[in-house]
């Protein structure tokens, strides 16, 4: 089973609004971290936003949020106020503990394109 | 900022070759890590490195070697480059932190080509 799945391989979204990028989890460990990276065109992979599995509330990050569902196993990106920088892939990965390591699982990512 | 440089943007090499992958990084980060990214397929780990000469394998070091003899510089080498190594390759490093939050810095990649 995968560990991070991602089911939107490209999506659209108007400049200016708002658009939600899927990720569900896979794992039985409670404990456990959640990550969005996002990769521009240039290739470096760059960290955007943390939800810890602890975590009472959402996390934030500027234009950023996490809409973490614990019970569901998802925990979504949603971007506000869509910019044109933003076209860019963006990959969800979750950080747990395996084999006396912790290690992350990245998924297939997301290419968002941010139209004008 | 943390830098992590990646020796080559792009590189061409033939079948049978061997390939060096060089990272360094300048925020002194004792963990360094190895990815390749291919499409469709998201970043699978390939080695990882705790501490200077220690390695540990991630989930796909098959055809793959490491070598960590200074803290701020990772290499991956390919002892005899096949057509199906051919990827992006990404390096990372991060410093430990509490609570599973530890982020990962990356370099902008190598894409590899192996013909």
């Amino acid at each position: 089973a995968q560990k991070i799945t991602q089911t939107q391989p490209g999506m659209f979204v108007q400049e200016k609004e708002a658009v939600t990028l899927d990720c569900t989890y896979d794992t039985s460990d409670p404990s456990y971290g959640l990550f969005w990276y996002k990769q521009p065109s240039s290739g470096e992979m760059i960290f955007l936003i943390y939800q810890g599995s602890y975590d009472q509330q959402n996390a934030t990050e500027g234009r950023y949020s996490l809409n973490f569902q614990k019970a569901r196993k998802s925990a979504n990106l949603v971007i506000s106020a869509s910019q044109l920088g933003d076209s860019a892939m963006y990959f969800c990965a979750m950080r747990e503990v395996s084999g006396g390591y912790q290690k992350v699982t990245f998924g297939t990512g997301t290419k968002l394109q941010v139209i004008p | 900022d943390v830098k992590v440089t990646q020796s080559s943007r792009y590189l061409v090499k033939r079948t049978g070759e061997k390939v060096f992958l060089e990272c360094v990084q300048d925020m002194d980060h004792e963990n360094m890590f190895w990815y390749r990214q291919d499409p469709g397929l998201g970043l699978r780990l390939i080695y990882f490195s705790y501490d200077v000469k220690m390695k540990e394998k991630g989930d796909i070091p098959e055809g793959y070697s490491v070598s960590r003899e200074k803290k701020e510089r990772f290499s991956l080498i390919l002892e005899s480059a096949s057509t199906n190594q051919t990827s992006m390759y990404l390096c990372a490093s991060s410093s430990p932190q509490g609570l599973l939050r530890e982020k990962l810095f990356f370099g902008s990649g190598t894409q590899l080509s192996v013909l």
